[in-house]
């Protein structure tokens, strides 16, 4: 079956620091990649997605890169802010109805 | 546009009680997912809509669990007798396209439901 791992956290930074979050997943066929966010107090939103190999999503700043030949998805920020501070979700989807996979949430805090 | 909307947003129960739970997806969108969420975790599927059928519920953890979508918009996800192990926050989620897309799935803020 389907499955995403993701880097345990919490991850806790400087503000202005590198910023990467490891997933790497196993699907069946060939699944679209995505990386969500929750805010503190605030629902599920969509950061940046990919829907193929070597595609590279980004937003806000925020990049990730499908890695077919490593089965990864790795989150990456070159200076984070303290408003990054939240939870990260890598997820996957697959078949007709495209339900997502979920990983378990990596918690970043930016500090000053 | 309004987004997704669920209520209650929190919801407490007694074991056994049944409880109903609602999403207004935004309009115009076909899919629409329920997910659940345990403390510390990340979402699991539980079922997919599209319109008003009912296309998988492959993730429903037991017949406790059921849900409808009668007019293709609205949705209702009901628990029955309740269980301690029914806490979690239910997400809602709803995408504008039919099945084997790779669209957006927009998310509700999510039922909490406590279980005493």
């Amino acid at each position: 079956g389907n499955s995403v791992t993701q880097m345990e956290g919490p991850v806790t930074l400087s503000e202005e620091a590198f910023l990467t979050i490891n997933c790497t997943y196993t699907a069946t066929g060939y699944p679209s990649l995505f990386w969500y966010v929750q805010y503190p107090g605030e629902g599920l939103q969509l950061l940046l997605k990919a829907t193929k190999a070597d595609d590279k999503g980004s937003n806000k700043g925020f990049e990730a890169t499908y890695r077919k030949e490593t089965t990864s998805f790795h989150l990456e920020k070159g200076s984070v802010q303290v408003s990054d501070s939240a939870v990260y979700f890598c997820a996957l989807g697959t078949g007709t109805a495209s339900k997502l996979t979920f990983g378990t949430g990596t918690r970043l805090q930016v500090t000053l | 546009g309004a987004g997704v909307s669920q209520s209650p947003r929190y919801k407490v129960a007694k074991r056994g009680q049944d409880v109903a739970l609602r999403c207004d997806p935004i309009s115009g969108h076909v899919s629409l997912f329920w997910y659940q969420q345990a403390l510390g975790q990340g979402p699991e599927f539980l079922t997919y809509f599209q319109n008003e059928a009912q296309l998988d519920k492959s993730g429903l953890p037991s017949d406790r669990f059921f849900a409808e979508r009668p007019e293709g918009s609205v949705s209702t996800l009901k628990i029955q007798r309740t269980q301690q192990e029914d806490s979690a926050v239910y997400l809602c989620a709803s995408s504008l396209a039919s099945p084997g897309g790779a669209e957006t799935q927009y998310f509700g803020p999510g039922t909490r439901l406590l279980v005493l």
